[in-house]
């Protein structure tokens, strides 16, 4: 069974404050995808990353995809009011007609202003 | 285009109710999905269809059936549900790039169940 753990999993801080959030898994996927939820709305995809060691930048947030294609992290620079939400990794195996995703545990940030 | 619209953006039904939830992507995706989400946790996986065929049920009760009339849209019809049924229902599509296959989400149905 695939499993992907988010740590933290809760987090508050100050505005400008930087943080980083894992999701380690023991499995190998082919894809991972970040996204940020907000109460009573979809989750909104912020990135993909598929190459092993893959750095991706989206403004002041920074996703890095482990060598081994088995964790990922996202780092936030100066957190904003507007980064607070549910952040949620997938990871998408190999194979198969369609690709289930297997989600992280997710990870509820607060930013206080 | 990604867009994933769903209807309606919230429900409210009793016990004995028979409502159906709405989903419409765009051209283009191969597959469609169906989460359940309580609040704070991850979506849960109800229902996939690939090419409008139903691939995959998560062990799903019968009070929930989907069903995809055509290659854009696709139902949740819901009935006798229970109270433990109240969460946000989300509607998903994939597309494939280069061997990457993304999904991307509808806004949801909130239901609440009395």
């Amino acid at each position: 069974t695939q499993l992907l753990e988010q740590s933290p999993q809760f987090l508050s801080i100050q505005e400008g404050e930087n943080l980083t959030v894992y999701c380690n898994s023991s499995s190998v996927f082919s894809s991972l995808q970040w996204y940020r939820q907000e109460p009573g709305e979809g989750p909104v995809l912020l990135v993909t990353v598929v190459t092993g060691g893959e750095v991706k930048k989206l403004k002041r947030l920074t996703f890095q995809f482990g060598d081994a294609r088995k964790d990922s992290s996202l780092h936030i620079t100066a957190a904003q009011p507007g980064d607070t939400g549910l952040y949620l990794c997938a990871g998408a195996g190999y194979g198969g007609a369609t690709n289930k995703l297997i989600f992280g545990t997710g990870t509820l940030l607060a930013v206080q202003p | 285009d990604t867009e994933v619209t769903q209807t309606p953006k919230h429900l409210v039904m009793g016990m004995t109710n028979k409502k159906s939830l709405k989903c419409e992507k765009h051209m283009g995706h191969r597959a469609m999905y169906w989460y359940k989400q309580k609040a704070k946790k991850p979506p849960e996986l109800m229902f996939v269809y690939s090419y409008e065929k139903l691939s995959i049920n998560e062990s799903v009760r019968s009070r929930f059936s989907p069903e995809c009339p055509n290659s854009s849209l696709l139902n949740l019809h819901l009935h006798a549900l229970q109270p433990e049924d109240s969460a946000l229902y989300l509607c998903a599509s994939s597309q494939v790039r280069a061997v990457m296959e993304t999904q991307y989400f509808g806004p949801g149905t909130r239901l609440l169940v009395l």
